[in-house]
């Protein structure tokens, strides 16, 4: 199985700023994937993290807000730009396929971000 | 699109007991994989069991079972001998088997309480 890791794991920033969250996975995979959860709620789809390429966003979710870079088959950062209280939410990263990462079928999570926007 | 519903937000069973959790889905698909993954407090997504929905014979892990009906879009989890520790949130997911690049769709959820 693949082992995620995010950072931070929670952070507090003001309206206005922009909070960079990390993702490493601890072994190559495939796919990655960044998600938004509020607390207590689903999992929404924010974009798929295409290696050296640009990120392949879902409706209600554009580059300039969400910029996501994805440098190597191992790491991708989610940037939350020009922050309100509405991005307060819990951001998680997802892989999935690779060598050591079972099946292609099997989706990994990281630990989630809690972000609270003031 | 496709959808995913599950119409229990809250469940609770007593330990040793068994519960099921509901799950529908809507797809025009013929090939897709089923998931259920647990979230307990400490927010870490654990996949609990999968099917494949080529495969007509049900998934099972330990004490943990689905019912997949195709025809009628139906894939519930059945938690037999409940554990104080299956207190979590559940969630049904779909992916198409279709097109690699596809993300999982989640439902909304459903707590499930265990009590002693």
């Amino acid at each position: 199985s693949a082992v995620i890791s995010q950072k931070p794991s929670r952070d507090i920033c003001q309206r206005g700023t922009s909070l960079t969250i990390q993702c490493q996975v601890d072994s190559q995979v495939t796919m990655m994937f960044w998600y938004r959860q509020q607390p207590g709620q689903s999992l929404t789809l924010i974009a798929t993290a295409n290696q050296g390429s640009e990120a392949t966003y879902e409706s209600g979710f554009v580059i300039d807000k969400f910029p996501i870079s994805r440098p190597n088959l191992t790491f991708s950062t989610l940037t939350v730009s020009n922050m309100s209280p509405e991005d307060s939410s819990i951001y998680l990263c997802s892989a999935r396929g690779g060598r050591t990462s079972g099946p292609d079928y099997e989706q990994y999570f990281g630990p989630g971000t809690r972000l609270t926007v003031t | 699109a496709q959808t995913v519903t599950q119409s229990q937000p809250e469940m609770s069973v007593q330990e040793a007991e068994t519960v099921t959790l509901s799950c529908t889905y809507d797809t025009s698909e013929s090939d897709y994989y089923l998931f259920w993954y647990k979230q307990p407090p400490s927010r870490q997504m654990i996949l609990v069991i999968r099917q494949e929905a080529y495969k007509q014979q049900n998934a099972t892990e330990n004490r943990f079972s689905v019912n997949f009906q195709k025809a009628a879009k139906s894939f519930s989890l059945k938690i037999s001998d409940s554990q104080l520790g299956d207190a979590a949130m559940y969630f049904c997911a779909y992916r198409s088997a279709n097109q690699a690049g596809t993300a999982l769709i989640f439902g909304k959820g459903t707590t499930l309480s265990v009590s002693s």
